[in-house]
């Protein structure tokens, strides 16, 4: 499978608990986006990235959110001490280029209990 | 402030009826407007893709068009089938070409 993908696809943590996602961008893709999405809503914008280069980041992305992208290749994104509020799916896109379209993976489901 | 707004918020229609959704944007600078369904759990694929100068594109059975002027895009879905049953999301980019989403038309076709 040549497409975007995601890990893990579930995850279910307690309440203050620290969780990381990760996300393979289809090769050569140079852009990476992160978005969450709760159930009912569109894909909210979180961050994103030109190779290693963290562009931009939504004011959704509290100081609880990291994401890193080393090497321009996979990213993660960790979520300190995480919070009921952070339950929702977490949507990790690529492109080619800033023009190119993007293409989503699966997601991550997290459900903070 | 850029926003994407979609109607209707869900719709119910039989196999083999067509429907048309709805995209209001204010998006501005105007890059592109695309197209995307979801189906339950999974990530969003995009349909069609509009950039300022097309009036309409088709992919099969979906018809998307774009009024740069009032800022509106529809998606024309033909003969509907079961399988598209799924969320259908409009999406517009910023300046920085990052998407900006609406809250989807959750669309169901009944046998």
């Amino acid at each position: 499978d040549t497409g975007v993908s995601q890990d893990p696809r579930h995850k279910i943590t307690k309440r203050g608990q620290n969780v990381t996602f990760r996300c393979d961008p289809i090769s050569e893709h140079n852009r990476l986006y992160w978005y969450r999405q709760t159930l009912g809503q569109g894909p909210e914008f979180l961050t994103y990235f030109q190779n290693e280069a963290q562009l931009e980041k939504s004011r959704l992305l509290s100081d609880r959110f990291s994401a890193e992208r080393p090497k321009g290749s996979f990213s993660t994104l960790e979520i300190q001490r995480t919070e009921q509020g952070d339950s929702a799916m977490y949507l990790c896109a690529s492109s080619l280029d800033s023009r190119a379209e993007a293409f989503f993976g699966q997601g991550t489901r997290l459900t903070v209990v | 402030k850029n926003q994407v707004e979609q109607s209707p918020q869900s719709l119910i229609i039989l196999e083999g009826k067509n429907c048309t959704l709805q995209c209001n944007y204010t998006v501005s600078p105007f890059s592109n407007l695309r197209w995307y369904k979801q189906d339950t759990g999974r990530g969003p694929v995009s349909l069609t893709i509009m950039t300022f100068s097309e009036n309409t594109k088709s992919n099969g059975r979906y018809t998307a068009t774009l009024d740069a002027d009032t800022k509106q895009s529809s998606l024309h879905i033909t003969a509907s089938q079961l399988s598209d049953s799924a969320s259908y999301i409009c999406g517009s980019t910023s300046g920085t070409y990052k998407y900006i989403f609406g809250t989807g038309t959750r669309l169901k076709v009944l046998a």
